[in-house]
C-alpha cells in the first residue's frame, strides 16, 4: 500500500465545533487530495494540493479549508462543524496531475451530532 | 458536472463466473479510471485506458472504452470471493482554474459468493 496514513480514523464531535482531520504521506508525491464519499454521491473532491502552500478548491469545499506546510502533510479543517459534514473523508495522493492514478488512505469516519 | 454513472448498481455472482460492469459518462474524456474499494478501505486503483485505447487487459481485468458511446466496460473474468467490493469508474474533468481533477461514480456493489 502507498504511505498514506488518515488521522483520526473515526471521530464523533458535536455541531459548532471545530474539527481537523490529518493525512501524512511518505511517498514524497506533489499532489493531494481531500473528498469526501457519501451513498449515491460517491467521492466529491474538497480541496487539493499541487504543493507546499499551494491549494485550491474542488467542487464541495464550502465550510472546509485546508493546509499543506510540508510535503508530507495535509490538513483539512471544518471550522465549524455541521451535520451535513457527517461523512467519510479520503486523502488521495498522486505524483503526477489530478487525471493520473491516485493512491488513497483508508479514510476517516467523521459524525457530527 | 461530469460523471460516470456505473450500470448495475448491484452484482452478485457464484465463484468463477464473469462479472461485467458499465460506465457512463457525459464529456469528451483524455482517460478513464477503475477503482476498487473493499469495505471500510480507501480505494485502489485497478487500471487507466486512455482515450486513443480500446481495451486494456490487467490480470483477470479487461477494460474497454467505446469514446464514440461515452461508455466503458469492466470485466473480471473468473471470480474469486476477494473481488466482493464496490468498483468505480473516474473520469478526468476541468475545474475552473484549469486543474484536471477526478470525477468518480457512484458505484458498483460486487458480492461474489463461494
Amino acid at each position: 500500500d502507498a504511505g498514506i496514513t488518515q488521522s483520526p480514523r473515526h471521530k464523533v464531535t458535536e455541531t459548532g465545533t471545530p474539527v481537523t482531520l490529518r493525512c501524512h504521506q511518505t511517498e514524497n508525491h506533489r499532489y493531494m487530495y481531500w473528498y469526501r464519499q457519501d451513498p449515491g454521491h460517491g467521492l466529491r473532491l474538497i480541496h487539493y494540493s499541487y504543493g507546499v502552500k499551494d491549494t485550491d478548491k474542488g467542487e464541495v469545499s464550502d465550510g472546509y479549508s485546508v493546509s499543506r506546510s510540508k510535503t508530507e502533510d495535509f490538513l483539512l479543517t471544518l471550522e465549524s462543524a455541521t451535520s451535513s459534514q457527517t461523512s467519510v473523508y479520503f486523502c488521495a495522493i498522486s505524483r503526477q496531475g489530478g487525471n493520473q492514478p491516485q493512491h488513497f488512505g483508508d479514510g476517516t469516519r467523521l459524525s457530527i451530532l | 458536472s461530469q460523471q460516470g454513472e456505473e450500470d448495475p448498481q448491484a452484482l452478485s455472482i457464484q465463484e468463477g463466473e464473469n462479472a461485467t460492469m458499465n460506465c457512463s459518462y457525459k464529456t469528451s474524456i483524455n482517460n478513464l479510471q477503475w477503482y476498487r474499494q473493499n469495505s471500510g478501505r480507501g480505494l485502489v486503483h485497478l487500471i487507466l485506458i486512455r482515450s486513443n485505447e480500446r481495451e486494456k487487459h490487467s490480470g483477470r481485468l479487461r477494460v474497454t472504452l467505446d469514446t464514440s458511446k461515452k461508455s466503458s466496460s469492466l470485466l473480471i473474468t473468473a471470480s474469486r470471493a476477494a473481488d466482493t467490493a464496490s468498483y468505480f469508474c473516474a473520469t478526468d474533468a476541468l475545474v475552473d482554474t484549469g486543474f484536471q481533477k477526478l470525477v468518480f461514480g457512484t458505484g458498483t456493489r460486487l458480492l461474489v459468493s463461494p
